[in-house]
């Protein structure tokens, strides 16, 4: 079974660039959520989305959005890069978005902006 | 304001002894507690979790105890392993109706020698 898949592997941008970074969940589950991992901290909660309606929202800016698609999959969509954006963007999945309902990481996303 | 802190950033342990990985937490309404493990270039896996209402879970070599009173919680593994040597994290959440956000410690690199 396939885990997680997350594309592109790495990504490099330039500040005042936008970026759109995608995660394939697990077959059958229906929740997906985005973690910022900034170098030498821990993964930071953006976003969880459920059934396509977003569930949860951490504390980031509004050039941080993301979203839902039918088949479950989502994209996370970053505006007006800063050098501050530069992390690994991990995404989970997970069956349902109850609580306590175990998440499955991707690989994640490098993204490094100049 | 970080509410869950690893305040060991490393650790490094001879193989077969014991590892001792601390976190701390602030927020009181956490009563889920998790720790994952990572992989250069993988995402986190879930290693083992505890719910706050114990205070001791086992699973094989790992076991997850809780101090709520100290807000405290550790995982040993016994016999430490070289395919143990990787990034624990320390992560927490909150019951709710709705959705399973993690809050994540910065991590503890653990190095286990031959």
């Amino acid at each position: 079974d396939a885990g997680v898949t997350q594309s592109p592997t790495h990504l490099i941008k330039t500040r005042g660039q936008h970026v759109t970074l995608r995660c394939s969940p697990i077959s059958g589950h229906k929740s997906v959520s985005w973690y910022q991992q900034v170098l030498g901290q821990g993964p930071q909660f953006i976003f969880q989305y459920y059934e396509k309606e977003e569930r949860g929202r951490g504390n980031f800016p509004d050039r941080f959005s993301a979203r839902q698609f039918p088949n479950y999959s989502s994209e996370l969509n970053v505006n007006a890069l800063l050098l501050g954006d530069s992390a690994l963007y991990l995404c989970a999945s997970s069956l349902v978005s109850a609580s306590r309902d175990e998440q499955f990481f991707g690989p994640g996303t490098r993204l490094t902006v100049l | 304001d970080q509410q869950v802190k690893q305040n060991s950033p490393s650790l490094s342990v001879q193989e077969g002894r014991i590892s001792i990985l601390n976190c701390d937490y602030t927020n009181s309404m956490f009563d889920y507690f998790l720790w994952y493990k990572k992989y250069p270039a993988e995402g986190p896996t879930f290693l083992i979790s505890i719910s706050s209402i114990k205070d001791k879970n086992e699973d094989g070599r790992f076991t997850v105890f809780l101090n709520k009173s100290a807000k405290h919680l550790s995982l040993h593994i016994v016999p430490s392993q070289p395919g143990d040597s990787a990034v624990y994290f320390c992560a927490a959440s909150v019951f709710q109706a709705a959705g399973n956000k993690l809050t994540f410690g910065g991590g503890t690199r653990v190095l286990v020698k031959p």
